[in-house]
């Protein structure tokens, strides 16, 4: 079955260490993107790739690095740099958008990995 | 300034009665939207979406949202919740052209016997 895998599913890191996330999709869609979700605060962008080799910056970047070098693959690194990293993090995929009608085909979300700063 | 407003954060309710959860949007133009739900432990799912066409949207478990494009909303309604609603809900709009999903903050709702 097609899908989205994110690993590992929890994640203890101590402060001042980078630390890489994974999310590996076989769905063949183009977009990518990681989302991080904080109690009341909904799920946040933070990173999004439309194609291969090329990414933007959502509304949280600063702290977080990623790379799109294939397809089916977005890792995330939380750098040192993200001052409070402790959150649950869901990476997602969509097809382009629709050429004709402009609309989103719908996404995929991962299970979501948890990230603890210890 | 929050793209996606959802009016509530926590609601409750006892069993059998009627829900409403508000969604408000800020843009203008063709918008895409979304409802999503996150039950205790599980992973998002997807409960229904508006793309075009008819703007009262039927999803699963017996969930609606109606559309209304000139108060940008977008309100998800049940007549008669179970227990098994007990969850968070989650509004989400892609601006159309754009294919970015931006999402409320979430109403944690919670259905008692």
């Amino acid at each position: 079955d097609g899908g989205i895998t994110q690993s590992p599913k929890y994640l203890f890191r101590k402060e001042g260490q980078n630390v890489t996330l994974s999310c590996e999709q076989n769905l063949n869609h183009d977009a990518m993107y990681w989302y991080r979700q904080d109690p009341g605060q909904g799920l946040r962008l933070i990173y999004y790739s439309q194609i291969v080799n090329d990414f933007q910056k959502g509304d949280i970047a600063e702290g977080y690095s990623v790379s799109r070098e294939k397809k089916e693959s977005f890792p995330l690194t939380v750098t040192s740099a993200q001052k409070n990293p402790t959150a649950f993090y869901l990476c997602a995929s969509t097809r382009s958008l629709d050429g004709r009608t402009g609309s989103n085909y719908g996404y995929t979300f991962g299970s979501g990995t948890r990230l603890t700063v210890v | 300034a929050q793209s996606v407003s959802q009016h509530n954060h926590h609601v409750i309710l006892s069993e059998a009665a009627s829900l409403e959860l508000g969604c408000n949007y800020s843009y203008g133009g063709t918008v895409n939207l979304f409802w999503y739900v996150q039950y205790p432990g599980q992973h998002l799912q997807l409960l229904l979406k508006y793309f075009s066409g008819d703007p009262l949207v039927k999803g699963i478990k017996g969930f609606e949202a109606e559309f209304i494009k000139s108060k940008f909303s977008f309100n998800l309604r049940k007549p008669s919740v179970q227990w098994s609603d007990t969850a968070e809900y989650f509004c989400a709009v892609i601006r159309g052209g754009y294919n970015k999903l931006i999402f409320g903050a979430g109403t944690r709702l919670a259905v008692h016997p």
